[in-house]
């Protein structure tokens, strides 16, 4: 079965220093894997996809399939990255996404 | 820029009530989805559905059902409301790129 955990429900960090959210996953086959980020009286959107490998805001993800894993990474917070992030997983060919529970992330100035 | 609009913001429901959640995207979009988002448990998926007509129930289906009776549009319907249906209801469309255009969201409350 699919599963994605995100451990830490609440993050907190002051602006300027590091932040990981982290992401386990669990599935069998060759999985996709995203990250979505809803700020403040937004909807939910798209932030980076481990397939494309690129940095969006500052934040980049690298998938370990040995550790099954897809952490958030961040080198300096900023206060406008406090948001909802939710970690998903899909598979290739149809994109049912399963999503974690989500880590709230605040970061104080 | 792709558009996902859910007729409803806010709606307050009495327990037994039927209620309609109705969902419309302008992109052409084959994929749309459900879902409920709660504190705590994250985005659960409701239904969800792949071509006009087509529907699979996804991870918490009951007491719930879906309709398409057109590609734009993606309903959801609650046939006998109960509180624990008070949630935050997402719909969602896609492309089969990976990437959800979701809507702003649906607060149902139901009494």
């Amino acid at each position: 079965a699919q599963r994605v955990t995100q451990p830490e429900k609440l993050l907190s960090v002051f602006k300027g220093a590091p932040v990981e959210l982290k992401c386990n996953y669990s599935y069998s086959g060759s999985p996709e894997l995203f990250w979505y980020v809803q700020y403040s009286r937004q909807r939910l959107q798209l932030l980076l996809r481990h397939i494309s490998r690129e940095s969006i805001k500052g934040f980049t993800a690298d998938l370990n399939k040995g550790e099954t894993s897809f952490h958030l990474k961040k080198p300096f917070a900023q206060e406008e990255d406090s948001a909802m992030y939710y970690c998903a997983l899909g598979h290739t060919g149809f994109q049912k996404l399963v999503f974690g529970t989500g880590t709230r992330l605040l970061v104080s100035p | 820029d792709v558009k996902v609009t859910q007729s409803s913001r806010y709606l307050v429901k009495r327990t037994g009530e039927k209620v309609f959640l109705e969902c419309v995207q302008d992109m052409d979009h084959e994929n749309m989805f459900w879902y409920r988002q709660d504190p705590g448990l994250g985005l659960r998926l409701i239904y969800f559905s792949y071509d006009v007509k087509m529907k699979e129930k996804g991870d918490i289906p009951e007491g719930y059902s879906v309709s398409r009776e057109k590609k734009e549009r993606f309903s959801l319907i609650l046939e006998s409301a109960s509180t624990n249906q008070t949630s935050m209801y997402l719909c969602a469309s896609t492309m089969n790129t990976g990437e959800l255009f979701f809507g702003e969201g649906s607060r149902l409350t139901v009494l």
